[in-house]
């Protein structure tokens, strides 16, 4: 079963704006990551915050983590075509071996 | 370098096969895991080696999965008396060493399609 649940299931907008998607789970982790599926590929590593850490940033995207209310988000300003995937947030929960639990995923399509 | 590499990259198989699925990891990574992504959906786990120690297996959904890293690198993931609900696609992930707050490092996967 997976732990998470992301929000929005399904995200459309125009190039040059910004995507902003969500993800709660359940239990307590150590770090939560978010990676990127690009349509018959794998998983892309894009950000790791960890558990005393409440923002970080990379480039473009920008990542929050709320422990209190086991909550993330992920956005992505100026947003590009290629920013075109399936974006997943995945926890590592303390006492699970290092294991990652997913989200079921949002599939971002950004209109040039 | 190279990444996570996986083979083959689609498999079809008839209900009632055994089928194989080859992951060779990053060069050195000591931790690897398998993960089984169904249509549409978030990958779940299914089982994890440290070196050639297979730590975790909780996440193989019967006893017809079987996993094996025999030395430490390159792993295989075998099904045996395939059912049409085996259909996903397998994912491999390697990461550099054991321990928390380690990205993982995923390879393009096998699809995986029971007839």
């Amino acid at each position: 079963s997976q732990q998470g649940e992301e929000d929005p299931q399904a995200l459309s907008i125009q190039e040059g704006e910004n995507a902003t998607m969500n993800c709660s789970y359940k239990t307590s982790i150590n770090n939560l990551q978010w990676y990127r599926q690009n349509s018959g590929r794998g998983l892309v590593h894009l950000i790791l915050i960890r558990s005393n850490e409440r923002e970080k940033h990379s480039g473009r995207l920008r990542v929050t983590l709320d422990t209190s209310k086991k909550s993330s988000s992920l956005l992505i300003t100026a947003s590009r075509a290629a920013d075109t995937a399936s974006y997943f947030c995945a926890t590592d929960a303390r006492n699970a071996g290092n294991m990652l639990t997913f989200g079921g995923g949002t599939r971002l399509m950004v209109k040039p | 370098g190279a990444g996570v590499s996986q083979s083959p990259r689609y498999k079809v198989a008839k209900r009632g096969q055994d089928v194989a699925l080859r992951c060779d990891p990053i060069s050195g990574h000591v931790s690897l895991f398998w993960y089984q992504q169904a249509l549409g959906q978030g990958p779940e786990f299914l089982t994890y080696f440290q070196n050639e120690a297979q730590l975790d297996k909780s996440g193989l959904p019967s006893d017809r999965f079987f996993a094996e890293r025999p030395e430490g690198s390159v792993s295989t993931l075998k099904i045996q008396r395939t059912q049409q609900e085996d259909s996903a696609v397998y994912l491999c992930a390697s990461s550099p060493i054991g321990g928390i707050n380690q990205p993982q490092h995923f390879g393009d996967g096998t699809r995986l399609s029971i007839l």
